[in-house]
């Protein structure tokens, strides 16, 4: 157990739909972050949260939309998706923001 | 960041000592090395980390050379548990938040 925690773990949406993913750290951190891992690739920072502010956004289609109402929480709204969107996603946290990150065990997204 | 080259695959007897080579021949004075493994579809996990001393704690030892242009992650009784993905990152800790992860080394612990 890393402190940080994710639901659903395995999640299966059609591309017509309209889904959340959570992501909850106990840790007292003050830095979150998205990544996504496709098959074979490694992996892919997606958005950054510090202090509840985003401060990064790596170019991620607008269908991805992170939402941080405090700094133990984030989500990851997922609206009309495409099947290349299946993926793991990996949400971590860290303190200070440049310290190693800890990390959620993900959210298996298929889109079908 | 430097890049790092590790080798794509090494099996380990089980009990034995699992020794993980990295290079990161460009690495600059103020990079940190990290070393991350990741167990087959679940979230990467943090082992350690060093600047130019060796470090140890109760996952494992970090040994980098005096030029810092490699370093050996050390996992002393390798057991099962210990087959996945090791990733070895150099990172600045001070500016940017992302981790690289490249391909990483897949270990194997053989029964």
């Amino acid at each position: 157990e890393t402190g940080v925690t994710q639901t659903p773990r395995h999640l299966v949406m059609g591309m017509t739909n309209k889904k959340s993913l959570k992501c909850e750290q106990h840790l007292g951190h003050n830095a979150m972050y998205w990544y996504k891992q496709s098959a074979k690739k490694p992996l892919e920072l997606m958005f950054v949260y510090n202090f509840k502010e985003q401060t990064e956004n790596n170019s991620v289609p607008s269908r991805f939309s992170p939402e941080c109402p405090n700094s133990s929480h984030l989500f990851l709204h997922l609206h009309t998706l495409q099947p290349e969107d299946s993926a793991l996603y990996l949400c971590a946290s860290s303190q200070p923001p440049q310290s190693e990150q800890y990390f959620g065990p993900g959210t298996r997204l298929t889109v079908t | 960041d430097a890049k790092t080259t590790q080798p794509t695959s090494m099996d380990c007897a089980e009990g034995r000592a699992a020794n993980l080579p990295c290079n990161h021949s460009t690495i600059s004075g103020n990079e940190y090395v990290y070393w991350y493994r990741q167990i087959h579809s679940q979230g990467p996990q943090y082992i350690i980390h060093g600047l130019k001393n060796n470090e140890t704690n109760e996952m494992a030892s970090l040994i980098i050379t005096e030029d810092r242009k490699s370093s050996t992650l050390i996992l002393p009784h390798a057991t099962l548990r210990d087959t996945a993905v090791y990733y070895c990152i150099v990172r600045v800790t001070n500016t940017g938040n992302q981790f690289y992860f490249g391909t990483g080394t897949s270990l194997t612990v053989i029964p």
